[in-house]
């Protein structure tokens, strides 16, 4: 069974940076396939994909954010890691990390994990 | 980059049926993934690959689509069928992904 969990601050003021982490059981990123995304949720919206990375280490960052954005892997730990920079009150959303597998039909993101609220404010 | 398309709210009688559509560029070579989302939650995958259904899912909910269109139907609707379905595929011109902005259902 595939489990995520996501970690990272509540509050964060604007123009800081923030670090998120998904910490995942029930599947290996060293497997051929395997990718882990990060998409988020303002209150009320839509959902919003922002990046992933795949067990090649290869990664894949929205355009609307890029070079805000950095997705590094821990093999070790079982962990992603989404720092995001330079943070606004339009970054306020529940961010959500899901995984997915390249081989699979849609390759649609088939667990997620409960998501995480960050609140931008001074 | 590509957008998706969703009506913002559907109702459905108790035991109806209701399709749910998405529409967009990208669902002429990708196909559309569903996700059911009820307040407070999570999102869960309801369909993938246009008519693939996760394990343990109910069979009331099925998937099709053609050309720029993909649905979502749900024959039998119940109460718990309530809550918000976004569709999402990868983006047509690149190794990205898009979400629709979600169709409100309501079970009545």
């Amino acid at each position: 069974q595939i489990t995520l969990n996501e970690s990272g601050p509540t509050l964060v003021k604007p123009t800081q940076t923030v670090t998120l982490t998904c910490s995942f059981s029930g599947f290996s990123l060293t497997t051929s396939g395997a990718g882990v995304a990060w998409i988020r949720q303002p209150p009320g919206k839509a959902l919003e994909w922002l990046g992933l990375v795949y067990w090649d280490d290869d990664k894949r960052y929205s355009p609307s954010l890029r070079g805000r954005l950095t997705i590094t892997k821990d093999y070790s730990k079982n962990q992603v890691v989404l720092t995001m920079t330079d943070m606004d009150s339009e970054d306020t959303a529940t961010y959500y990390c899901a995984h997915k597998r390249v081989m699979v039909q849609g390759e649609p993101f088939d667990s997620w994990g409960q998501g995480t609220l960050v609140i931008v404010s001074s | 980059s590509s957008e998706l398309t969703q009506d913002p709210a559907v109702s459905v009688a108790l035991g109806q049926t209701v399709r749910i559509t998405c529409q967009g560029d990208s669902l002429r070579r990708y196909s559309a993934n569903w996700y059911q989302q009820k307040p407070g939650q999570a999102p869960v995958l309801v369909i993938y690959g246009k008519n693939n259904r996760p394990s343990g899912l109910p069979d009331r909910f099925s998937g099709s689509g053609s050309g720029t269109t993909a649905s979502l139907t749900i024959t039998g609707a119940q109460a718990e069928d309530e809550a918000d379905y976004f569709c999402s595929s990868r983006d047509s011109s690149s190794d990205h992904y898009v979400f629709g902005a979600g169709t409100k259902v309501t079970v009545l």
